[in-house]
């Protein structure tokens, strides 16, 4: 049972352009959204999240959506640079006793010069 | 941001030995390490989760015997893979939740192991 999913898996975007990476989740209990990055060979990077009460959140070249009632969010990098080809991971949150994080599986996206 | 070290980056075990992975968060306390697994072109998969002082809390399918995690300070928890088997080779990555920042998690480099 995939809770989190990123059903993309892989995405190339012109340099300069948006990029839109899509993630969907199931647990309405989810309430605390995160996205990585993740270079081959490498943990992933913390680089953005975005708390339920919230429906986006901006950080430099970086905003996160997320849209409750759909169960989905999504994150937006402008201009993208060749240096954000990656594998972006999803996260989603909850607490029950402890807090846990599940994973989606990863778009990998190729920025191209 | 938060720092969180992973060490050894590699390592190369023979089958039959154990091997322990230590996970360090450098500039900030964990109370929760977590420790995934990932395999090629797949997701990260949650092994367990580590609070400072407790035992560990395995997820489902992961044998605490032979994954065994001790999370005895604030900043450091160790992963050690006993009794090692080809089918161990992996990666493995380690997590850290900051007590300030409770619903963000920072990762470590990783650790690729392989058991020949």
């Amino acid at each position: 049972d995939q809770q989190v999913k990123q059903n993309s898996p892989s995405l190339s975007v012109q340099e300069g352009r948006i990029s839109i990476l899509n993630c969907d989740y199931t647990n309405s209990m989810f309430d605390y959204f995160l996205w990585y990055k993740k270079y081959p060979a490498e943990g992933p990077t913390f680089l953005i999240s975005i708390s339920s009460i919230k429906d986006k959140n901006e950080d430099g070249r970086f905003t996160v959506f997320l849209n409750k009632s759909a169960k989905h969010l999504s994150l937006h990098i402008v201009p993208s640079q060749p240096g954000d080809s990656a594998v972006y991971f999803c996260a989603a949150s909850l607490y029950s006793g402890t807090y846990k994080y599940i994973f989606g599986t990863g778009t990998r996206l190729k920025v191209l010069a | 941001g938060a720092v969180v070290s992973q060490h050894p980056s590699w390592v190369i075990c023979k089958s039959g030995t154990s091997v322990k992975i230590e996970c360090r968060s450098l500039d900030f306390q964990a109370t929760t390490m977590f420790w995934y697994r990932q395999f090629p072109k797949q997701s990260l998969m949650l092994m367990a989760t580590s609070n400072e002082g407790s035992k560990a809390t395995y997820e489902q399918g992961v044998e605490k015997d032979k994954f065994l995690i001790n999370h005895a300070s604030l900043t450091l928890s160790t992963l050690t893979v006993t009794s090692a088997h080809p089918e161990d080779s992996s990666f493995y990555i380690c997590s850290a939740r900051d007590r300030t920042r409770i619903r963000t998690i920072y990762f470590g480099e990783g650790s690729w192991l392989t058991v020949v």
